[in-house]
């Protein structure tokens, strides 16, 4: 499976939107992106996935590049209880097989 | 019911202990998993279940002992566990047909102490 990229850290303003960035500059065609997050002593959840085109649920948005070797997750008004940590995870998608990197520690402040 | 449950909230064990964890989903999901979270770190996969078989081991260390004894249940059951063992052990459950795999639901998971 793919690596990924993220920033380790990011600030954002409370209703404003947060964008946090994923490279996958070795993804490969049957590949998946996922964006999980983890609230603080909480387990993971799932928040969207995409294979091209860009997706968008009741949650976030997810904006991946015409190449594929990058992505952006989208959340359009962040709130206090959207910190976390956000993992992005390239998968084939049929195996259950995620492995999650560092992540990126979104602080969403007032 | 959208919830992956797992008991206990929390255990305290010595190495020469038998343990074991508890998972269960009532959401018809047909693969389920175990993660080991260390602090600060990202949970690592340590076993798939598909369709109440072991599709995947991580090279897990035989202290450590799954079960899937039917569609809704997942059990890891703990022999001999190290100090380092120490984790959050977090249970996920998905539908489990092709990339559906990977939209994984997350029970609040198990913190264990190996004394």
């Amino acid at each position: 499976d793919a690596k990924t990229t993220q920033p380790t850290s990011m600030d954002c303003a409370e209703g404003r939107a947060a964008n946090l960035p994923c490279n996958h500059s070795t993804i490969s065609g049957n590949e998946y992106v996922y964006w999980y997050r983890q609230i603080h002593s909480q387990g993971p959840q799932y928040i969207i996935h995409g294979l091209k085109n860009n997706e968008t649920n009741e949650m976030a948005s997810l904006i991946i590049t015409e190449d594929r070797k990058s992505s952006t997750l989208i959340l359009p008004h962040a709130t206090l209880r959207d910190t976390a940590v956000y993992y992005c995870i390239v998968s084939s998608g049929n195996t259950g097989k995620l492995i999650f990197g560092q992540g990126t520690t979104l602080q969403v402040k007032p | 019911d959208t919830e992956v449950t797992q008991t206990p909230k929390h255990l305290v064990m010595g190495m020469t202990n038998k343990k074991s964890l508890k998972c269960e989903q009532h959401m018809g999901h047909r693969a389920m998993y175990w993660y080991k979270q260390k602090a600060k770190k990202p949970p690592e996969l340590m076993f798939v279940y598909s369709y109440e078989k072991l599709s995947i081991n991580e090279s897990v260390p035989s202290r450590f002992s799954p079960e899937c004894p039917n569609s809704s249940l997942l059990n890891l059951h703990l022999h001999a566990l190290q100090p380092e063992d120490s984790a959050l052990y977090l249970c996920a459950s998905s539908r489990g047909e092709g990339v559906s795999y990977n939209e994984q639901f997350f029970g609040p998971g198990t913190r264990l102490t190996v004394l």
